[in-house]
């Protein structure tokens, strides 16, 4: 099933914030988060696993709560480099395959 | 190293032709998973092959059809081709089938046009 996304699109000014949440009706093992620029290939960014902690790189981070079977994507102080479309995949087991949700648009204006 | 290598890059296609997509995955990974990208759906999950076994399927037709060979390359075919068909497909290698890591490496896909 695939996980929901929201919002499904936002539009930032650079130097503001976003967060970028998904959430599944299933329990999951893993939350995998990408980001695909328009007109190429989709690149990870990130994964969180179950009882794993909060992972981030550069201004870019996320959370999973596995109670909840949500994840949240922080991005912060944004650059128009962060613009594309962010999907987030989930599995329900380690040998599962990835869903991915329906992607939120991020736009980030000067 | 090569990333992950799809042909054909483009094409057109006719209502019930069929149609053969190539992927050759990074050197090295074992695992390939397909998916098909529309606007508005995402990517939706086709299947995944490790070591020439399917091992994941996702809910498309069986006209959908896809395969792994013995030096991790994948093809995946799509018959009597309908114009729902049209898509962006992308192929995703990764080193092994669970992996703790996870990390898919996407090609830069196949867009199909039906007409």
């Amino acid at each position: 099933q695939q996980p929901v996304q929201s919002p499904q699109a936002v539009i930032l000014r650079e130097g503001e914030d976003a967060v970028i949440n998904c959430s599944s009706s299933k329990a999951l093992y893993s939350v995998h988060w990408y980001r695909q620029k328009h007109g190429e290939a989709p690149v990870f960014l990130m994964i969180l696993l179950k009882g794993g902690e909060q992972k981030g790189h550069d201004k870019i981070s996320a959370s999973f709560n596995e109670k909840k079977q949500q994840s949240s994507l922080y991005l912060t102080a944004s650059q128009l480099s962060y613009s594309g479309t962010y999907f987030c995949g989930t599995k329900k087991t380690s040998y599962d395959k990835v869903i991915f949700g329906p992607g939120t648009s991020l736009s980030v204006i000067p | 190293k090569a990333g992950v290598t799809q042909t054909p890059r483009y094409l057109i296609k006719t209502r019930g032709q069929q149609v053969t997509l190539s992927c050759s995955p990074i050197s090295g990974h074992r695992s390939v998973s397909w998916y098909q990208q529309t606007p508005g759906q995402g990517l939706q999950f086709l299947f995944e092959y490790f070591s020439e076994t399917q091992r994941n399927k996702g809910n498309f037709p069986g006209r959908f059809s896809g395969r792994q060979f013995s030096n991790s390359r994948s093809e995946m075919n799509v018959s009597t081709l309908e114009l729902g068909d049209s898509a962006l497909y992308l192929c995703a290698s990764s080193l092994r089938l669970a992996v703790s890591t996870g990390e898919l490496f996407f090609g830069e896909g196949s867009r199909l046009t039906v007409l």
